[in-house]
C-alpha cells in the first residue's frame, strides 16, 4: 500500500518566485494537511482540507495558499518567497480517527 | 491555546540503557488527543502512538512504553533496552477534538534529538 507521495523532495528556488509543492495521499484518505518545519520554529500547522474544502487554516500570511482536488490529492502554494520560507514542508493524510496522520517525506525547500 | 513542551532538546545514551522523553502539555479542552511521532534522518514523521483524553491506561508495546498522566498534564515515552536504531528525533503532539477523519490540527513540542551510542 503506498504511502503519502510529496513531490518534489528537494527544490531550490529564487527570492521573490513561487513554488507549487504537490501530495498524494494515501488511497482512501480525504483529509490533507500541511506543516511546515524549521530549525528555529519548529513544526506549525498551515493548513488541512477534507473533501476540497479548507476546515483549518495556521497563522502564516496569505502567500501560503493550499487547495485539494475531488481525488484528495493535494497542492500547497507559496508565492513570492521570502528566505524564511526555506524549510520541509511536510504533508499528512487521515483515514479516519483511529489512526492519526500518516506524513509523507516532506519537500525541502531552500529560497536562495 | 495549546501548548506542548519537551523540555529535553537533546538526549545521548549508550545502547542498552533505558530512556524516558518527556511531554508536558497545555489544553483547555475536556477532550484532546495526544500523539508520539519519530523523524529519523530520512525526514518523514513515524506515527508511533494515539491517546485520548479519557483514557489514561499506560501502554506498553514492545520496548516502547508510555504513561499518561492528567493530573500533571503529561505523556512521557520510555525506550527500554534502547538500540542504535531508536536513534531519531521524536515528537510529541496535541490535537483538539477529532472529527470522523481525524485531527484537525496537530500542535507539536519542539522535538528531543535522541542519540544512541553502540
Amino acid at each position: 500500500k503506498a504511502g503519502v507521495t510529496q513531490t518534489p523532495r528537494y527544490l531550490i528556488k529564487t527570492r521573490g518566485q513561487q513554488v507549487t509543492l504537490s501530495c498524494s495521499p494515501i488511497s482512501g484518505h480525504r483529509s490533507v494537511s500541511w506543516y511546515q518545519q524549521t530549525p528555529g520554529q519548529g513544526l506549525q500547522f498551515l493548513f488541512e482540507y477534507f473533501s476540497e474544502t479548507q476546515r483549518n487554516k495556521g497563522n502564516f500570511p496569505g502567500r501560503f495558499s493550499g487547495r485539494q482536488f475531488s481525488n484528495s490529492r493535494s497542492e500547497m502554494n507559496v508565492s513570492t518567497l521570502e528566505l524564511g520560507d526555506s524549510a520541509l514542508y511536510l504533508c499528512a493524510s487521515s483515514l479516519d480517527k483511529s489512526y492519526g496522520y500518516t506524513f509523507g517525506s516532506g519537500t525541502r525547500l531552500t529560497v536562495v | 491555546a495549546q501548548k506542548v513542551t519537551q523540555a529535553q532538546t537533546e538526549i545521548s545514551v549508550v545502547e542498552k540503557e533505558d530512556v524516558t522523553l518527556d511531554c508536558v502539555y497545555e489544553t483547555r479542552d475536556t477532550t484532546y488527543y495526544l500523539f508520539w511521532y519519530k523523524q529519523p534522518p530520512s525526514g518523514e514523521l513515524v506515527f508511533l502512538i494515539r491517546r485520548n483524553s479519557f483514557d489514561e491506561q499506560n501502554e506498553i508495546s514492545g520496548r516502547y512504553s508510555w504513561n499518561f498522566q492528567k493530573s500533571t498534564s503529561s505523556f512521557n515515552f520510555t525506550i527500554t533496552a534502547s538500540q542504535v536504531v531508536d536513534s531519531a528525533v521524536y515528537f510529541c503532539a496535541l490535537s483538539e477534538a477529532m472529527t470522523e477523519e481525524g485531527a484537525q490540527k496537530l500542535v507539536f513540542g519542539q522535538g528531543t534529538r535522541l542519540t544512541i551510542n553502540p
